[in-house]
């Protein structure tokens, strides 16, 4: 089974760019959710997902945008990056309420 | 504030002893899982152990078992036998309702096993 899947695994980006970073999972789980690791510090959760077309911000929200079009798929867009937003990236799924999350393997972002 | 404080920045043990990582946590919910999640080196959250806050009975899961006080709101995590496998960073968690249960981290406490 592959699990959660996060492509790409390393990126740099320059100031004001955009990207999307993908997140897929193959074990049919409602519960989706972003988060970000900064050095030194805690998982902080960015956005997260109940099901396919349901969203909601979570902590640290500003400067991403998320969709849900299908069960398997969550990806996380950055709008004119900055920054700030150099961070490790992980995604996670759930099968349901109080579950332990799947990871993936992370998405280091640089942005210079 | 739903926090997690983890007051141990860094531990060391040798193999074969035995270490304990401490967690407090604040939260305003009843009902509510704990957990504890290793990051290796190589970046991946590992869940280690969950526990039931309902749950008077301690969770173990091999080598690993958890100090729970639901009054005081502490959630340890004793490692016995340390391996030099266990070297990680441990991070202390638990579910938020309010946000899909998704989980509210510590800061985390990077554990270094000696041969």
């Amino acid at each position: 089974n592959a699990g959660v899947t996060q492509t790409p695994k390393f990126r740099i980006l320059k100031i004001g760019q955009s990207m999307t970073l993908q997140c897929a999972q193959d074990m049919n789980h409602n519960y989706m959710y972003w988060y970000r690791q900064d050095p030194g510090m805690g998982l902080k959760l960015i956005y997260y997902s109940v099901g396919a077309g349901i969203t909601d911000k979570g902590e640290v929200p500003n400067g991403y945008n998320v969709s849900r079009s299908t069960t398997e798929d969550f990806p996380l867009r950055l709008e004119l990056a900055a920054p700030s937003q150099t961070s490790v990236y992980f995604c996670a799924s759930s099968p349901g309420t109080s579950q332990p999350q799947h990871f993936g393997d992370g998405t280091r972002l640089s942005i210079l | 504030a739903q926090t997690v404080t983890q007051s141990q920045p860094e531990m060391s043990v040798q193999e074969a002893e035995t270490v304990t990582l401490s967690c407090t946590y604040d939260t305003s919910e009843n009902n509510y899982y704990l957990f504890w999640y290793k990051q290796p080196p190589s970046r991946q959250m590992i869940l280690v152990i969950r526990q039931e806050a309902y749950k008077q009975q301690n969770a173990t899961e091999n080598r690993f078992s958890v100090n729970f006080q639901k009054a005081a709101k502490s959630f340890s995590l004793k490692i016995s036998d340390s391996q030099l496998g266990d070297t990680a960073m441990y991070f202390c968690a638990f579910d938020r309702v309010d946000s899909g249960y998704a989980l509210n981290f510590g800061k985390g406490t990077s554990l270094l096993v000696t041969p």
